[in-house]
Parts: C-alpha cells; sequence; structure tokens
C-alpha cells in the first residue's frame, strides 16, 4: 500500500518570500502522479499542481513549482512571492495510475503566511 | 475544470434523524466517486467509492448501514447518513474524476457538507 508522510504540520511564512513544503511518499510502482492540493478556510479542495513519475522535468505553475526526487520519493512544494491568499492546508497526494484508485493523501501541512 | 456541487454545505439535524448529501457532476460524466470525511485540522479519510450502478466499496472500519452510498446516474451520487448522531457530526466532501481528458488521477472536490446532529 501507498503511503503519503508530510512532516511539517505547520509552517508560517512573510508574506513575498518563498516556503518550500515537505513531502515523501513510499510505493512499489514505478509509474504514478504526485498532487499537491489546497484547501483554504472555505475548505474547497483546489488542486495546486501536479506531477507524472515519468516526467524528469519538475512541474510548475506560476509561483508554484516541485521538486520531485524520484530515487528519493521525495515530492516537495515550493511557494515564491508568498501572498495572503496562500495561507491554506496544503495536502500532497498520490495516484497509482489505475482508473478508479483512490488518492492517498497525507496529513497535510498549515501554512500561514503573515502580512 | 470540472465542476462537482455538493449540498447542502451545511446541516443541522437531529440525533436519530437521517440526512441526505447529494454530490452532481455539472459538466463531466462520473463513473466513479470518492466521498471522505473530515474532521478539525486532519487529513481526509476515505470513506467509500461510488460506482454508478452497482454497490459502493466501503473503506475498512465505515459502517455500510449507516453511510448509505447510492450513485444512480453518471452524474449523481449521494450519501445518506441514517439514525445520525452526535459522533456522526463532521465535514463531508465529494470528489470525482473527469476521465475524458485521459487519465490523470486528478479529482475534482465539492464544496463539502458541514453535518451537525444535536
Amino acid at each position: 500500500a501507498q503511503t503519503v508522510t508530510q512532516s511539517q504540520p505547520e509552517m508560517s511564512v512573510q508574506e513575498a518570500e518563498t516556503v518550500t513544503l515537505s513531502c515523501t511518499y513510499d510505493t512499489s510502482e514505478s509509474n504514478y502522479y504526485l498532487f499537491w492540493y489546497k484547501q483554504p478556510p472555505s475548505r474547497q479542495m483546489i488542486l495546486v499542481i501536479r506531477q507524472e513519475a515519468y516526467k524528469q522535468q519538475n512541474a510548475t505553475e506560476n509561483r508554484f513549482s516541485v521538486n520531485f526526487q524520484k530515487a528519493a520519493k521525495s515530492f516537495s512544494l515550493k511557494i515564491s512571492d508568498s501572498q495572503l491568499g496562500d495561507t491554506a492546508m496544503y495536502f500532497c497526494a498520490f495516484y497509482r495510475g489505475t482508473s478508479g484508485s483512490r488518492l492517498t493523501f497525507g496529513e497535510g501541512t498549515q501554512l500561514t503566511v503573515n502580512p | 475544470g470540472a465542476v462537482v456541487s455538493q449540498h447542502p454545505s451545511w446541516v443541522i439535524c437531529k440525533s436519530g434523524t437521517s440526512v441526505k448529501i447529494e454530490c452532481r457532476s455539472l459538466d463531466f460524466q462520473a463513473t466513479t466517486m470518492f466521498w471522505y470525511r473530515q474532521f478539525p485540522k486532519q487529513s481526509l479519510m476515505l470513506m467509500a467509492t461510488s460506482n454508478e450502478g452497482s454497490k459502493a466499496t466501503y473503506e475498512q472500519g465505515v459502517e455500510k448501514d449507516k453511510f448509505l452510498i447510492n450513485h444512480a446516474s453518471l452524474t449523481l451520487s449521494t450519501l445518506t447518513v441514517t439514525s445520525a448522531h452526535p459522533e456522526d457530526s463532521s465535514f463531508y466532501i465529494c470528489s470525482a474524476r473527469d476521465l475524458t481528458s485521459g487519465n490523470t488521477g486528478e479529482l475534482f472536490f465539492g464544496e463539502g457538507s458541514r453535518l451537525t446532529v444535536l
């Protein structure tokens, strides 16, 4: 079974600075997908970024980028130029790639962006 | 992206009554929907996988007779909390995949439903 671990329950960053959230996972699969979702105070889950395991290039979405280290099974999220609206719970998630399979979520990291 | 709508967004009920939560995929067909439960400041806990036209697959420890899931069409799944008790109070979230754009695994989430049982 796959497991996803987020070792930072809480983090804070000053507005406009950069922060990195950590995520590690365990799997025996060779092809899979990794995600970062954010859950702001509204509780609506929003996709931040997606990485396909067979792609070596790290995914980037505007101020959000990942550092995907397949051999180390690490998938960290970097948020540049942090904004107050980035304050949210961030979940790392793993998908095995088989239709109908679940997403396995990490425990989450509560990020607070301070003015 | 695809849109999933969940209703009601919040509901208060008396102990012993039943509550139904609806989850609709608005612009795509969802053969599979997932129901999660979330406690404050915790991760999402998968309750069951809902498959259109067949019985739901429940996770270990989830009472199928208490949490009835029906997926009668490709755009609608419902979760009914039967004989609700205060310990059932929680945030419930549904999600679905839009497979027309490929099997990337991305889940689209409903807005969630806050259930409070008095």
